[in-house]
């Protein structure tokens, strides 16, 4: 198994710019989650999704925004990118089923995202 | 709002020696779990152990031990036999498992640097 996949592992952009880190997971899982890490902190939540076609926003969502058309996939849309949103992105995924039986988290490797 | 709040910035322990990391709490959720990550310089995210609040004994895995004092609030990693590999940042983490979509809440991390 793959597990959770990000892409791109890192990316520069002008500000102004936009972009879309990617998400996919192959574990069925229902839960999937956007982190940012800013140097030196921990992690901080942007947006989540319980299933498809529900999302939500976290801690800190200005800036950002997330669709989740499908259980596999959770991309986050960068739009007019700042400096602020220099940052390592992390997707992550967990699981739980009806008899909240829950199965733990599995992150992905980040994306180191850099505004200039 | 649940919280987490690591004091130690840095440790520094010596090759082979035991170290303990600080972890505290706060929660209103009777229902929770406890997680700690480590993240090498590399980048990703490595699930080291886990205490839910209602197991009635300390976790383990291997070398890293998880001192849960419900009463306290706190959720301090014990890692025995410290290897030069142990040298990384380690993070504290809560889910509250009430809160329906199973975000994790980070601490603010520690640095552990392993001396020969």
């Amino acid at each position: 198994n793959a597990g959770v996949t990000q892409t791109p592992k890192f990316r520069i952009l002008k500000i102004g710019q936009s972009m879309t880190l990617q998400c996919t997971q192959d574990m069925n899982h229902n839960y999937m989650y956007w982190y940012r890490q800013d140097p030196g902190m921990g992690l901080k939540l942007i947006y989540y999704s319980v299933g498809a076609g529900i999302t939500d926003k976290g801690e800190v969502p200005n800036g950002y925004n997330v669709s989740r058309s499908t259980t596999e996939d959770f991309p986050l849309r960068l739009e007019l990118a700042a400096p602020s949103q220099t940052s390592v992105y992390f997707c992550a995924s967990s699981y739980m089923d009806r008899a909240q039986t829950w199965g733990g988290y599995t992150f992905g490797s980040g994306t180191r995202l850099t505004v200039v | 709002a649940q919280k987490i709040t690591q004091t130690q910035p840095g440790m520094f322990v010596q090759e082979k020696e035991a170290v303990t990391l600080d972890c505290t709490y706060d929660t209103s959720d009777p229902s929770y779990g406890l997680f700690w990550y480590k993240q090498p310089s590399s980048g990703e995210m490595i699930f080291l152990i886990y205490q839910g609040s209602y197991d009635q004994q300390n976790a383990t895995e291997g070398r890293y031990s998880l001192n849960f004092q419900k009463a306290r609030k706190s959720a301090n990693l014990v890692i025995s036999a410290s290897q030069l590999g142990d040298s990384a940042m380690y993070f504290c983490a809560m889910r509250e498992v009430n809160t329906g979509f199973q975000k994790l809440v980070f601490g603010t991390g520690t640095r552990l640097l392993v001396s020969p």
